[in-house]
C-alpha cells in the first residue's frame, strides 16, 4: 500500500532563518506531488506542483522553492524564511490519471517568530 | 474561472444526521470529492463521485450530485463527536492534476 511521510511534524524557526521540509512516497511510481499551505486552520493554498524528478511548477510567487531529486521525494526550502511563511504544510501525492484523486501527508506546523 | 463554495461552520447535535453542502461553477468537473481533515492532521479521503451518478453511498455517508445546480453535498447519518472535523469539497477536471478546493467547512457536534 502507499503512505506519504513528512519531516518534520513541527518547526519553529526565526524569521530570515532557512527551510527544509521533506516528503516522501512510498508504494508508487512516478507520482504527481504537490505543496499546499493551510493558514489559520482554513483553506488549502497550492504552492508547487510536479508531475516529475526536476519539473517543478509554481502556483503562486513568494520566497519559497520546491525541488523534486528523486522520482518519490518532494522537497519546500526557503533561503530566509518571512513572518507570514507561519503555517500548516501539506504534500500530497496522486497517480497519473483521470481522477486526480490526492492523498494527503500528514502535514508539518511551521511557526516562524 | 473554476470556484467552489462551501458554508463555513455547521452544528450538529449527536445522533443527527449531518448535511454539508457544495457548490461549484466548472460543469467539465469529472470527479468531486469530500476530504476530512482531523485538527492537526492531513486531509483524509472520504469519498468521491464521478459526474454521471447521482448519488453513492458508503455505510454512513451519502454523497448527492446535483448537476444541473452544481451542487453538492455530503451526508452523515448519526453523527458522531469524532465526525467533528474540517470537511472539504474538492472537483477536478480529468487529467489536470490540480483538484480545486473549497475552503471547507467545520462540522461541530454537540452533546
Amino acid at each position: 500500500s502507499q503512505t506519504i511521510h513528512q519531516w518534520p511534524a513541527t518547526l519553529v524557526q526565526p524569521v530570515g532563518s532557512p527551510l527544509s521540509l521533506e516528503c516522501t512516497v512510498e508504494g508508487t511510481s512516478n507520482p504527481n506531488l504537490y505543496w499546499y499551505r493551510q493558514a489559520a486552520g482554513r483553506g488549502l493554498q497550492l504552492l508547487f506542483y510536479s508531475v516529475g524528478i526536476g519539473q517543478i511548477s509554481s502556483e503562486v510567487p513568494q520566497n519559497l522553492s520546491a525541488s523534486r531529486p528523486q522520482d518519490r521525494q518532494f522537497i519546500l526550502s526557503s533561503k530566509k524564511l518571512l513572518l507570514s511563511d507561519s503555517g500548516f504544510y501539506l504534500c500530497a501525492w496522486s497517480v497519473r490519471n483521470e481522477r486526480d484523486t490526492q492523498y494527503f501527508g500528514p502535514g508539518t506546523r511551521l511557526t516562524v517568530l | 474561472g473554476e470556484d467552489v463554495e462551501q458554508s463555513l461552520f455547521l452544528s450538529v447535535r449527536e445522533g443527527d444526521s449531518s448535511v454539508i453542502n457544495c457548490t461549484y461553477t466548472d460543469s467539465s468537473s469529472t470527479y468531486l470529492y469530500w476530504y476530512k481533515q482531523e485538527p492537526g492532521a492531513g486531509l483524509q479521503l472520504l469519498t468521491y463521485i464521478f459526474s454521471n451518478m447521482d448519488m453513492k453511498q458508503d455505510q454512513r455517508l451519502t454523497v448527492l450530485l446535483n448537476k444541473k445546480d452544481k451542487h453538492l453535498s455530503l451526508r452523515i447519518a448519526d453523527t458522531q463527536t469524532g465526525d467533528s472535523a474540517i470537511y472539504f469539497c474538492a472537483e477536478s477536471i480529468g487529467g489536470s492534476y490540480i483538484p480545486t478546493f473549497g475552503r471547507g467547512t467545520s462540522l461541530i457536534v454537540h452533546p
